[in-house]
């Protein structure tokens, strides 16, 4: 099957600065893919759309200028928290459609960690 | 707006027994698509099976099946002979048939199931 992965897979760093996690399908290109936010024992929350070529589109609530995502080729998309806050503190989880668009293929996730 | 309701916050089942796994939705969409998802402790999502709604066939992949009652816009998971490697975040999940590749999965609050030795 189609394989997805995220890296880092866990990330702690200091309240004020940025960082990136990379989404990579390994087997299939994409020209979409899909960010998700998840606090511990919830549903995952959809953040944004990365569209290959164009800017991505981000859900009602979501802040653009916080989450940064850049779609640089058919196999990589990254989310950039900018100005990282405790509050962002959260499990990150990034999906790819396969060949037929109806099946996501996820990745294992990162685990962000904000001092 | 669609929405995704599973009304079972937690479950748990005796391993090597039969548990349903409960997930209701609301859409006007006649075609669509609806899937189990499973979250294990290690946190990668896994699919676990996928309905199409224009089959009226229940779905089925080894020991998991699903009941889809369209009318009803019902759609359970049954687990048969429960397994400890069950034990896990299911989530069931929607999707539109329309927009390809930016197809947007519509997620329940999903079910925490505990398998019991």
């Amino acid at each position: 099957g189609a394989v997805v992965s995220q890296h880092p897979s866990r990330v702690i760093c200091k309240s004020g600065t940025s960082v990136k996690i990379e989404c990579r399908s390994l087997d299939f290109q994409a020209t979409t893919m899909f960010w998700y936010r998840q606090f511990p024992k919830q549903s995952l929350m959809l953040m944004a759309t990365s569209n290959e070529g164009s800017k991505a589109t981000y859900e009602q609530g979501v802040e653009k200028d916080k989450f940064l995502i850049n779609h640089a080729s058919l196999t990589l998309s990254t989310l950039t928290v900018t100005s990282a806050h405790p509050e962002d503190s959260s499990f990150y989880i990034c999906s790819a459609p396969g060949q037929g668009y109806e099946t996501q293929y996820f990745g294992p996730g990162t685990r962000l960690l904000v001092l | 707006a669609q929405t995704v309701t599973q009304s079972q916050p937690e479950m748990s089942v005796q391993e090597a027994e039969t548990v349903t796994l409960s997930c209701t939705y609301d859409t006007s969409e006649n075609n669509y698509y609806l899937f189990w998802y499973k979250q294990p402790p290690s946190r990668q999502m896994i699919l676990v099976i996928r309905q199409e709604a224009y089959k009226q066939q229940n779905a089925t992949e080894n020991r998991f099946s699903v009941n889809f009652q369209k009318a009803a816009k019902s759609f359970s998971l049954k687990i048969s002979d429960s397994q400890l490697g069950d034990t896990a975040m299911y989530f069931c999940a929607f999707m539109p048939p329309y927009g390809g590749a930016t197809n947007k999965l519509i997620f329940g609050t999903g079910t925490l199931l505990a398998v019991q030795p």
